[in-house]
């Protein structure tokens, strides 16, 4: 089955600088890549999602890039603040994507803004 | 966006007893639906996929006996934990598939906090 290896386990920046989250997924199959943030106590919230036939993908200081070959994709935030701080997750789903299967996430990176 | 709630948020049960956690879309119809179990700091697991009027599909090693799954309407999925032991204490999350105009989306419930004494 699907593997996500996710990078770092813990993330520590300064408000105002940049976050980068990286994750690798094993099955070449895999075509749907989300990214969710988790608060403490709290379901994911999907924060941004891209699919395999796209290779970059952003919405205003997020930005999530997809590697197919090399399979690894990657979150980019920018210009951080202090509630971004939270656990995101990145996952993978085989098929046609989106809500008709299951994800297989990444152990998650908690993300500290510092003041 | 569609919203996705669970009920209850949290229960303390006994060892040996069931318990069911309910799972519902609120403002569209699900034909999929997914449960999550979530131990501490750690990641979600998929447990097992739940589809409308149909058996539920469990994944790999997750006994079907144990946890049980109905998804009776296009707006309710319930798992019971039956027999529950101190080691199922977790976070269980679900979520619903929604058609948001051109794909499917996954969206998650609050979960519910199962702690077994």
């Amino acid at each position: 089955g699907e593997n996500v290896e996710q990078h770092p386990s813990t993330l520590s920046v300064q408000e105002g600088d940049s976050a980068v989250i990286k994750c690798t997924y094993s099955d070449s199959a895999s075509n749907y890549f989300p990214w969710y943030k988790q608060e403490l106590g709290k379901g994911p919230q999907l924060i941004i999602d891209i699919r395999s036939n796209v290779g970059e993908k952003k919405d205003q200081r997020i930005a999530v890039t997809l590697n197919k070959t090399a399979k690894h994709f990657s979150l980019h935030i920018t210009e951080t603040q202090p509630e971004d701080s939270a656990v995101y997750f990145c996952a993978a789903s085989i098929g046609s994507g989106g809500g008709a299967d299951g994800l297989t996430f990444g152990k998650g990176t908690h993300l500290i803004i510092q003041p | 966006g569609a919203v996705v709630s669970q009920h209850p948020s949290r229960v303390i049960c006994k060892s040996g007893t069931s318990v069911k956690i309910e799972c519902r879309s609120l403002d569209f119809q699900a034909t999929t639906m997914f449960w999550y179990r979530q131990f501490p700091k750690q990641s979600l697991m998929l447990m097992a996929t739940s589809n409308e009027g149909s058996k539920a599909t469990y994944e790999q090693g997750v006994e079907k006996d144990k946890f049980l799954i109905n998804h009776a309407s296009l707006t309710l999925s319930t798992l019971t934990v039956t027999s529950a032991h101190p080691e199922d204490s977790s976070f269980y999350i679900c979520s619903a598939t929604a058609w948001t105009g051109w794909k499917d989306e996954q969206y998650f419930g609050p979960g519910t906090r199962l702690t077994v004494t």
